[in-house]
């Protein structure tokens, strides 16, 4: 069956740490994945799509098919960064959320 | 350009009771529309989704029904509302055929007593 798994429901850094956000999918064929994005009192926006290879507000994801794996990345956070992030994998006409991980960024 | 709006915002609903949710966008024709509940720890559900006027394709089986009476307009709905059905509901829309970018509403707050 096709599923997204985020593992951290929280993650908390300092600002100007790195952050990695973990993402993992099953699907059999070659996937579509995305992140999404949250800020608070805003509403969810696509943040980016794997298959535009784009940097967005400083984040990066790369699709590892080896590993399954769609990980969020960026090398220094920042405190707008703060926010509610979901992986999607996309599924004809639809898309499967991970359970969200809160990222937290402290002064 | 391109909206979409929910309403109502919050609701309180006893046991038992009907649920009318309703979504509509503005701005498109003949767009994909999304019903979703939001849950701590549980991330977001797909519940229904529609593709055209009449087409409702039901992802999770339970108290809720959705229709789409009109190509805009995406309505959830339960006959007898359960305790477990308190949560945060959210609509979304996106073009047809790029199901991948999907643009929200700003949801509603159903607390079921």
């Amino acid at each position: 069956a096709q599923r997204v798994t985020q593992p951290e429901k929280l993650l908390s850094v300092f600002k100007g740490a790195p952050v990695e956000l973990k993402c993992n999918y099953s699907y059999s064929g070659s996937p579509e994945l995305f992140w999404y994005v949250q800020y608070s009192r805003q509403r969810l926006q696509l943040l980016l799509r794997h298959i535009s290879r784009e940097s967005i507000k400083g984040f990066t994801a790369d699709l590892n098919k080896g590993e399954t794996s769609f990980h969020l990345k960026k090398p220094f956070a920042q405190e707008e960064d703060s926010a509610m992030y979901y992986c999607a994998l996309k599924k004809t006409d639809k898309l499967i959320f991970g359970t969200g991980t809160r990222l937290q960024v402290f002064p | 350009s391109q909206t979409i709006h929910q309403w109502p915002a919050t609701l309180v609903q006893p046991v038992g009771s009907p649920l009318s949710l309703e979504c509509t966008v503005e701005g498109t024709s003949n767009p994909n529309l999304y019903w979703y509940r939001q849950a701590a720890g549980r991330g977001l559900q797909l519940l229904f989704y529609s593709v055209g006027i009449g087409q409702i394709s039901s992802e999770v089986p339970q108290n809720l029904s959705a229709s789409r009476p009109q190509d805009r307009q995406f309505i959830l709905s339960s006959k007898k509302l359960l305790l477990s059905d308190s949560g945060f509901y959210l609509c979304a829309w996106s073009y047809s055929g790029s199901s991948y970018e999907q643009y929200f509403g700003p949801g509603t707050r159903l607390t079921v007593t």
